[in-house]
């Protein structure tokens, strides 16, 4: 079946324009999640969603980042006033609930000129 | 606080030789591991992972990581690499009281011919 997708896979604007990239997770999975990985870094967990449940935002750097999740499915990271540290590969994952298993997207590499 | 260390940034090893890539974790409650790897120009994907029971756990193409509960590690082995096995490797940990999982800063794995 279909895997997570993620759009677009390459990204580049100016610092201070709002940037929005969207996840598609697996259907079915309950689960989405958030990271950002950056050069030489790890991946750095940024916000959780299951279900209906209020999101886990613990992880969002700073108020410009923000998220939704409509219908329970497809999922949008919106970055506003970007700045050149936002740059770094954004990658999502779905999982089914009680299953440890995330199953990740392709990511999309954002860069802030 | 829980958090993932991953010591060694780069692993160069010739092929066919013996490599363990290392995996420490802090956590104050029962975890669940995992190891994900990213092949060059690919996303992340699930390695092995433990959750309970026997605390050594395989992969299909020869992995294997031991759970060491006393001394909070889950270092990943294999006894003989091949090319094929270049890659960023990424150890995990979630927390069976919650959603986050947390990743290490990986370890690149390189196998020379």
């Amino acid at each position: 079946g279909a895997g997570v997708s993620q759009s677009p896979s390459n990204k580049v604007t100016e610092k201070g324009k709002d940037v929005e990239l969207r996840c598609d997770p697996i259907s079915g999975h309950t689960a989405l999640y958030w990271y950002r990985q950056s050069l030489g870094q790890g991946l750095e967990f940024l916000i959780y969603f299951q279900g209906n449940s209020a999101p886990d935002k613990s992880g969002l750097p700073s108020d410009r980042f923000s998220a939704e999740r409509t219908g329970g499915s497809v999922s949008t990271l919106t970055i506003q006033r970007t700045q050149q540290e936002d740059s770094a590969v954004y990658l999502c994952a779905s999982s089914l609930k009680g299953v440890h298993e995330q199953f990740f997207g392709p990511g999309t590499r954002l860069t802030v000129l | 606080a829980q958090s993932v260390t991953q010591l060694d940034s780069q692993v160069p090893v010739f092929e066919e030789a013996p490599v363990e890539l290392r995996c420490n974790y802090s956590s104050s409650v029962s975890v669940y591991l995992f190891w994900y790897v990213q092949y060059p120009n690919q996303g992340l994907q699930l390695l092995l992972k433990y959750l309970s029971g026997s605390t050594l756990v395989e992969s299909i193409n020869g992995f294997e990581a031991e759970f060491n509960k006393s001394q909070t590690s889950f270092h990943l082995r294999k006894p003989s690499v091949h090319i094929s096995d270049t890659a960023e490797y990424f150890c995990a940990v979630s927390m069976n009281t919650g959603n986050q999982f947390y990743f290490g800063t990986g370890t690149s794995l390189t196998v020379i011919p």
